[in-house]
């Protein structure tokens, strides 16, 4: 009965391979949004979504392109991966995106480019 | 714009003893401030809300609109409570709302 799941939870990968988180949530909830938390623990929002819509797209490189194909689901996708991408991706949810909600968050993947 | 300020990256206690988590804002109309809670190796959520104004875990948050802070404060650390503390402040409103974390305060209980 997990909100908000993520897979992988670990990935471990070579520089320049592409690869896919994927996020699911079971809330209902109409939002959706990605975290990158660096090794300084600093978080930092990435994308959102609303209702299979991207909202919110912070200066995030290219080679991230996020994907919403229904509103519980928002995966991730990397190309060419970089040693700078290695962190801890989280995906969270709310209800509709509005100021005030409480955001659910996934346990995590921890990302790791060799 | 919204912008916090968590101006203690590294916190560190005893155990029973009080501690307070600094959180200062900047804000354009009224704030949306939230405390959350990372324990180690697990997932982000939810402390408390400054609207709901109640106590978990014992610990509490008032927005002081003067200082624009939002400090969190429990007057008897348990060692449970070490973990990673975030003070985002939310948006206002809108379908561009979004909480911005940042570094955050590591708080560390120490037996």
């Amino acid at each position: 009965d997990t909100a908000v799941s993520q897979t992988p939870k670990y990935l471990v990968t070579q520089m320049g391979n592409d690869k896919s988180i994927k996020c699911e949530q079971n809330l209902g909830h109409d939002t959706m949004y990605w975290y990158k938390q660096d090794s300084k623990k600093f978080l930092k929002i990435m994308f959102s979504y609303n209702n299979k819509e991207l909202i919110i797209n912070e200066t995030v490189p290219n080679r991230f392109s996020p994907k919403s194909p229904d509103k519980a689901h928002l995966n991730l996708h990397i190309n060419s991966l970089e040693l700078g991408d290695s962190a801890v991706y989280f995906c969270a949810s709310s209800p509709g995106g509005g100021a005030g909600e409480t955001q659910y968050f996934g346990p995590g993947t921890r990302l790791l480019v060799l | 714009a919204q912008r916090v300020t968590q101006p203690e990256k590294l916190l560190s206690v005893f155990k029973g003893a009080p501690v307070e988590l600094k959180c200062n804002y900047s804000y354009s109309g009224s704030p949306e401030l939230f405390w959350y809670v990372q324990y180690s190796r697990q997932r982000l959520q939810l402390l408390l809300r400054h609207i709901s104004r109640e106590s978990i875990k014992g610990f509490t948050a008032d927005l002081n609109k003067g200082e624009t802070s939002f400090h969190l404060k429990k007057p008897f650390a348990q060692e449970e409570d070490s973990a990673m503390y975030y003070c985002p402040p939310g948006g206002s409103g809108g379908s561009n709302y979004k909480l911005t974390f940042g570094k955050g305060t590591l708080l560390t209980v120490n037996p």
